[in-house]
């Protein structure tokens, strides 16, 4: 079992949708938690951070349930510049590593 | 302020060649990770580096693979006698201090061809 595991999509919207992203991982142990973006052939770059009960940044909201060891990403008011594959980051604390672990990402195609 | 650097960002190998890939950390930061990409695949972690020290190299493949991080210069990543599986995107990500909240800033990434 992948250790942080997301629907491979791809997700196709139109502008202006509302569009949620799933994401669960497995080691009960996990202590931080990410969203990344990135875009085709391009180097990952940090959406957002989510701790504790989930965060807010304009359009984007990022929910953690340590219970379920699941994430979520939320886009509201898609546009047509959030086309990207978004990646579900989780890092693990403890002894010497500070190594990030990444799911496949989920690749979300906006519409005009 | 550049951010990381990486080069060569493209690379072509004949199979059996080596591989070298560079990687300068934002200024101040002096922790290097590598990660690579597979194509249509996640980033896996290789190696974590500080100056002069290999921290964790859990995820670097047994053999071919090495990386250091020396008191001067980049970080280099080695692959000796390369195979087609090892082309991939290699990316390298610098941070300023160790810890859980550290955030890891990625470079722009080499891709590695191998024919």
């Amino acid at each position: 079992r992948k250790e942080v595991e997301q629907d491979p999509g791809p997700f196709n919207v139109p502008e202006g949708a509302t569009v949620a992203f799933n994401c669960t991982y497995s080691n009960s142990a996990s202590q931080s938690f990410f969203w990344y973006r990135q875009d085709c052939r391009k180097e990952p770059k940090l959406l957002m951070s989510v701790y504790s009960s989930g965060n807010e940044d304009g359009r984007f909201t990022a929910q953690l349930n340590r219970a379920s060891q699941y994430i979520s990403l939320l886009i509201r008011d898609s546009k047509l510049s959030d086309s990207a594959t978004y990646l579900c980051v989780v890092r693990n604390y403890g002894g010497a590593t500070n190594k990030l672990i990444f799911g496949t990402g989920t690749l979300l195609a906006v519409q005009p | 302020n550049a951010g990381v650097m990486q080069n060569p960002r493209h690379l072509v190998r004949r199979r059996g060649q080596e591989a070298r890939l560079r990687c300068s950390p934002m200024k101040g930061h002096s922790h290097v990770y590598w990660y690579r990409q597979l194509p249509e695949e996640g980033l896996k972690f290789m190696v974590y580096l500080q100056k002069e020290n290999i921290i964790d190299e859990s995820g670097m493949p047994k053999e071919r693979f090495s990386a250091e991080f020396p008191k001067e210069g980049p970080s280099i990543l080695r692959i000796q006698q390369v195979v087609r599986g090892d082309s991939a995107a290699y990316f390298c990500a610098s941070s300023p201090q160790w810890g859980f909240d550290a955030e890891q800033y990625f470079g722009p990434g080499t891709r590695l061809t191998v024919t």
